[in-house]
């Protein structure tokens, strides 16, 4: 079975400024990871995956993440937020073989202030 | 395209009463999903349908059933309304030949049993 680990449940900043929120996994078998975001009020939407290939991956607003093979990483950075990032990110696993279900996180609340 | 819409957004009921949630999606996907959203435990899984005509259990299914009406349309019903069953509950659907596994998710129902 896959479990997905987000220490933080809350991360205040202030804008401009860089973020990290953290993301570990566990799995016996190979994963593809995800991070989801949620703006208050409103479903769950992809902000960014990896599948293969290179171990950065990057949304269009500037958001990235590394994998991290040796240390079941996935940690989600952006080198300068905005008010407008204020949001709940969830990182998600699922197995590469079989029926893939995701498995998430409980999710970090990121607080963009002035 | 409205992608995933749920139905109703809103609801309360009384503990015992029944009620069944709509989930309907216009993107052709085969597979589709039932979530619950609960404070500081992320999404938790209830049911999911990989392809019309199966459905199958997910983490949490105690105390709710599903009907895969049709490719488009996914329903959640809960028998008997306890207040655990309290949350958000979020329809999602995915589709294997976009490439793995994003979901699509719908914008929520807010449920309070009292």
């Amino acid at each position: 079975a896959q479990s997905v680990t987000q220490l933080d449940s809350q991360v205040p900043v202030f804008e401009e400024a860089p973020v990290e929120l953290r993301c570990n996994y566990s799995s016996s078998v190979s994963v593809y990871l995800f991070w989801y975001v949620q703006y208050p009020n409103q479903g769950l939407q992809l902000l960014l995956k990896y599948l293969s290939g290179s171990t950065l991956v990057e949304s269009i607003n500037g958001f990235e993440a590394e994998f991290n093979k040796s240390q079941t990483s996935f940690h989600l950075r952006k080198p300068s937020v905005h008010i407008s990032d204020t949001a709940e990110y969830f990182c998600a696993v699922s197995k590469r073989t079989g029926f893939q279900k995701l498995v998430f996180g409980t999710g970090t609340r990121l607080l963009v202030s002035p | 395209n409205a992608g995933v819409t749920q139905t109703p957004k809103f609801q309360v009921l009384k503990t015992g009463q029944s009620m069944t949630l709509q989930c309907a999606q216009d993107m052709n996907h085969n597979s589709m999903y039932w979530y619950r959203q609960d404070p500081g435990m992320g999404l938790r899984l209830i049911y999911y349908s990989a392809s019309e005509g199966t459905t199958d259990k997910g983490e949490v299914p105690n105390g709710y059933n599903v009907s895969r009406l049709n490719k488009r349309e996914f329903s959640l019903r809960l028998e008997s309304a306890a207040p655990s069953q309290t949350s958000v509950y979020f329809c999602a659907s995915s589709d294997a030949r976009q490439g793995p596994y994003e979901q699509y998710f719908g914008p929520g129902t807010r449920l309070t049993v009292t």
